[in-house]
């Protein structure tokens, strides 16, 4: 079965500060990776996701992640952080061929201006 | 488009008491899921549809039903209220983009089993 870890549920940044958030997940076959955010107060939204083919995916509002097969992760990264990024993001993960979609226990971003 | 739409917003119930939880899109997508949304635990799913008709069990299933008569409506049914049941429950549609559920979020329930 498939499964996700998000190892940091809480994180603290200044703005301008670089962000990585980790990502891995448990899965032997082919995957398809999501990452979702939710502003405070409002639904999940995609930020990005990756199907094939180039493992550096870009996705909204400045976000990037990299997906590394040997691994088994994919974590998300912005260069700059603004205030407007507090948000709790998760990470997802679909299974070739299978229907369902896991999710991690997420992460908190808080950013101080 | 209205996208995933779910209602109420709200809701308190007593232990015991059964209610529907209400979710329709109009995008036309096939996949449908409903997830809850407890602190620590991120979203776990509780039932999904692949179509009209076609329903299954996810993560925590129990005391939850749902059935999908067609394409647009997914509404989930509380059977017998548990305080364990508190949550915000969210419902999610999706294309099934080559043959990946990349997934669009209803605005959530919040409710309280008291």
């Amino acid at each position: 079965a498939q499964s996700v870890s998000q190892h940091n549920h809480h994180v603290i940044l200044s703005e301008a500060a670089s962000l990585e958030l980790g990502c891995n997940y448990s899965y032997g076959g082919t995957v398809n990776l999501f990452w979702y955010v939710q502003y405070p107060g409002q639904h999940l939204q995609l930020l990005l996701k990756y199907f094939s083919g180039d493992p550096l995916v870009k996705g909204i509002k400045g976000f990037e992640a990299e997906f590394i097969k040997s691994k088994f992760s994919f974590n998300l990264r912005k260069p700059s952080v603004q205030w407007s990024d507090t948000a709790e993001y998760f990470c997802a993960v679909n299974a070739w061929g299978y229907q369902k979609v896991t999710f991690g226990t997420g992460t908190k971003l808080q950013v101080i201006p | 488009n209205a996208g995933v739409t779910q209602t109420p917003k709200f809701q308190v119930l007593k232990t015991g008491q059964s209610m529907t939880l209400q979710c329709a899109q109009d995008m036309n997508h096939e996949y449908m899921s409903w997830y809850r949304q407890d602190p620590g635990m991120g979203l776990r799913l509780i039932h999904y549809s692949v179509g009209a008709g076609i329903t299954d069990q996810g993560e925590v299933p129990n005391g939850y039903n749902v059935s999908r008569s067609t394409t647009e409506d997914f509404p989930l049914r509380l059977l017998s209220a548990a305080p364990s049941q508190t949550s915000v429950y969210f419902c999610a549609s999706s294309p099934r983009t080559s043959g990946a559920y990349e997934q669009y979020f209803g605005p959530g329930t919040r409710l309280t089993v008291t």
